[in-house]
């Protein structure tokens, strides 16, 4: 099973600030990753898939680079409502996701 | 527009059996492979099954192989998640998630692009 590790488990950060996400595959899963946002008692929504497409309707502050075993998602210029916890998720061979990382306000 | 509904969930002693059930709309249900995901309380996101666009193939996690069954009718729009042998463990919000590509191949994977907004299952005597 393909393991995915995201780093950091939380970032706190303030209105403006650009924020860097990491996921690490444990295998090379090539540009099978995804990025969902999930808010508070909300569904999670997909924000990247592919590694770097963006999800129509997804502002293009949120960015996604990386290939192999190692990705990031950027956020830059982060809004208010940019606060949420964020997902990779892995869908090279079946599914399997990160444990998340919560951006809280700094 | 393309939406998912689910129903079913409660509160359900160890053991015991619970039906799941999604309602979708606004995309044609049949061209797309559909799954269900959990998330138990403060916890992450976990991938439970998937069922192809057609039905015919099926894989499940290995926490709950054996226990669930995950169905659809694609005359009814509708997904469905059979558990039985309820444990505590179960307990989470359930999610139906719908792939992004229509009628995807046998031998890839797909991204989720809608999801519906979740059941919660209560196990607890």
């Amino acid at each position: 099973d393909i393991q995915m590790t995201q780093s950091p488990s939380t970032l706190s950060a303030s209105v403006g600030d650009t924020v860097t996400i990491t996921c690490r595959a444990s295998q090379s899963i090539s540009l099978w990753l995804a990025w969902y946002q999930q808010k508070s008692g909300k569904a999670p929504k997909l924000l990247i898939h592919k590694a770097s497409i963006l999800q129509s309707g997804v502002p293009s502050r949120f960015s996604g680079s990386g290939s192999g075993t190692e990705f990031t998602l950027t956020i830059s210029s982060l809004q208010p409502d940019d606060f949420a916890t964020y997902y990779c998720q892995q869908y090279n061979s079946w599914w399997t996701f990160g444990q998340g990382t919560k951006v809280e306000i700094k | 527009q393309v939406q998912l509904v689910e129903s079913g969930g409660g509160v359900v002693q160890p053991g015991r059996s619970l039906r799941l059930s999604c309602a979708a709309s606004g995309f044609m249900f049949s061209n797309y492979g559909m799954h269900w995901v959990r998330q138990a309380p403060g916890k992450g996101l976990e991938w439970v099954a998937v069922v192809w666009y057609e039905g015919t193939k099926k894989y499940y996690a290995d926490s709950v192989k054996g226990r669930f069954t995950i169905s659809r009718d694609n005359s009814k729009n509708t997904l469905y998640l059979q558990m039985n042998s309820l444990r505590a463990e179960d307990t989470a919000v359930f999610y139906c998630a719908k792939e992004t590509s229509v009628l995807r191949a046998a031998g890839t994977f797909d991204a989720f692009d809608v999801w519906g907004l979740g059941t919660m299952v209560i196990v607890s005597s």
